[in-house]
């Protein structure tokens, strides 16, 4: 199985920061990599598909990159509605894996 | 607009079985590939399932394997849950993959809880 690995697990920002968190692959993934945010008691949503392809309706101050086995989530400038529990996930092959989440909340 | 709504979850006794469905609306059902995903109490996400557009391809995570059973007809996606175990506790989301399967999820369904205790 691919093993998705993000960090940090947790971070704490200012309304306005620049925020990236970090996603690793064990095994290369051709880039089938996506990004959820899940705000606590609602369902996951995706923001980025294919390592660096915006969903319809996001926001541009979210972005996503890739480098190898490594990809990047960034939020230019944090917004008090971007506190939330974000997620990596591997859609190259099966099983599909998430990475551990990585929760943003306010300094 | 494009509407996903699961149902079936509750309660269950460990080793007893359970039949989740997913109806789904706003878009052309048996064109897309479909999964399951599901979230334990307070944890992450885990993928349970899928099932390609014209049902010709299922996978499971090895934790269901066996196990659980994915299957559609023209506008329902089900999971049928057999043995069930405690760790199989969590709320299952039914989501839309892409028409070719690509693997990622654009529309999820508000959950369905499966609580397996005795």
């Amino acid at each position: 199985d691919i093993q998705m690995t993000q960090s940090p697990s947790a971070l704490s920002a200012s309304i306005g920061d620049r925020v990236t968190i970090t996603c690793r692959a064990s095994q290369s993934i051709n880039n089938y990599l996506n990004w959820y945010q899940q705000k606590p008691g609602e369902v996951p949503k995706l923001l980025i598909y294919a390592a660096s392809s915006l969903q319809s309706g996001v926001p541009s101050r979210f972005s996503g990159s890739a480098s190898g086995t490594d990809f990047t989530l960034t939020i230019s400038s944090v917004l008090r509605e971007d506190f939330a529990t974000y997620y990596c996930q591997q859609g190259y092959r099966t099983p599909y894996t998430f990475g551990q989440g990585t929760k943003l909340d306010i300094k | 607009q494009v509407q996903l709504v699961e149902s079936g979850g509750g309660l269950v006794k460990p080793g007893e079985s359970l039949r989740l469905s997913c109806e789904a609306s706003g878009f052309p059902f048996s064109d897309y590939y479909m999964s399951w995903v599901r979230q334990a109490p307070g944890k992450g996400l885990e993928w349970v399932s899928y099932i390609s557009s014209r049902s010709s391809y299922t996978n499971y995570a090895d934790s269901v394997k066996g196990r659980f059973t994915i299957s559609r007809d023209n506008a329902k996606l089900y999971l049928h849950m057999n043995s069930l175990r405690a760790e199989d506790t969590a709320v299952y989301y039914c989501v839309r993959d892409t028409l070719l399967g690509e693997g990622w999820f654009d529309t999820w369904g508000q959950g369905t809880l499966v609580t397996v205790s005795s």
